[in-house]
């Protein structure tokens, strides 16, 4: 079962451009997570956000949660090619046989050309 | 090494056979869990552990079989290998429940079953 979407499921841009990725989910939770995983590599937790934030910034990362909306916004800024990789955001899955755990969405696969 | 480490990285076997995959963590964290990453699925919980000698099933829980006799190992089994057990498999652990905190991952094994 599929918690949080990602859009676009694919994206290229230049070194410096900005890059945003978008997580849509469907049933209230208590917080999301954004993870990269760059080609052939395990997962790397990016941001933790919870439900009652609604901004989180990391270096060149920013995160936004908007609940009204059920959606959360990744932000890469000034990017650079080694930013190249596969960008999933994960909720807390509150039925089925996941619950308590985290549901991953499918990704989005950032292109950074130098 | 510290950290959390799978193995093996790559494994060929055929159909019908039993097959182990193994993953070590070196923290001591509570929690551990198995994903499969396959295309168009992203990535799913196949079995979680809260604790030694306490485990429980995720989304996709059929075929596999796990134990946790120690902390730091959590070994996942397939049973009988079928060809749509071909995927990506990917540990994590976590100090804390699933969803409320960062995971961390191992670097994944691909299991191709012929």
């Amino acid at each position: 079962s599929q918690q949080g979407e990602e859009d676009p499921q694919a994206l290229s841009i230049q070194e410096g451009e900005n890059a945003t990725m978008n997580c849509s989910y469907k049933t209230s939770i208590n917080n999301l997570q954004w993870y990269r995983q760059n080609s052939g590599r395990g997962l790397v937790h990016l941001i933790l956000i919870r439900s009652n934030e609604r901004e989180k910034h990391s270096g060149r990362l920013r995160v936004t949660l908007d609940t009204s909306k059920k959606s959360s916004s990744l932000l890469i800024t000034a990017s650079r090619a080694a930013d190249t990789a596969s960008y999933f955001c994960a909720t807390d899955a509150r039925y089925g046989g996941s619950q308590g755990n985290l549901i991953f969405g499918k990704g989005t696969k950032l292109s950074v050309k130098p | 090494d510290a950290g959390i480490t799978q193995s093996p990285r790559y494994k060929i076997t055929e159909t019908g056979r039993q097959v182990t995959l193994m993953c070590h963590q070196t923290w001591s964290h509570s929690y551990m869990f198995w994903y499969r990453q396959d295309l168009g699925h992203g990535l799913r919980l196949i079995y979680y552990s809260a604790a030694a000698d306490i485990t429980d099933k995720g989304e996709v829980p059929d075929g596999y079989v796990v134990s946790r006799s120690k902390t730091e190992n959590f070994p996942l089994t397939l049973e009988s290998a079928t060809r749509s057990q071909t995927s990506v498999y990917f540990c994590a652990s976590s100090p804390y429940p699933g969803a409320s905190y960062e995971q961390y991952f191992g670097p994944g094994t691909r299991l191709t079953v012929t």
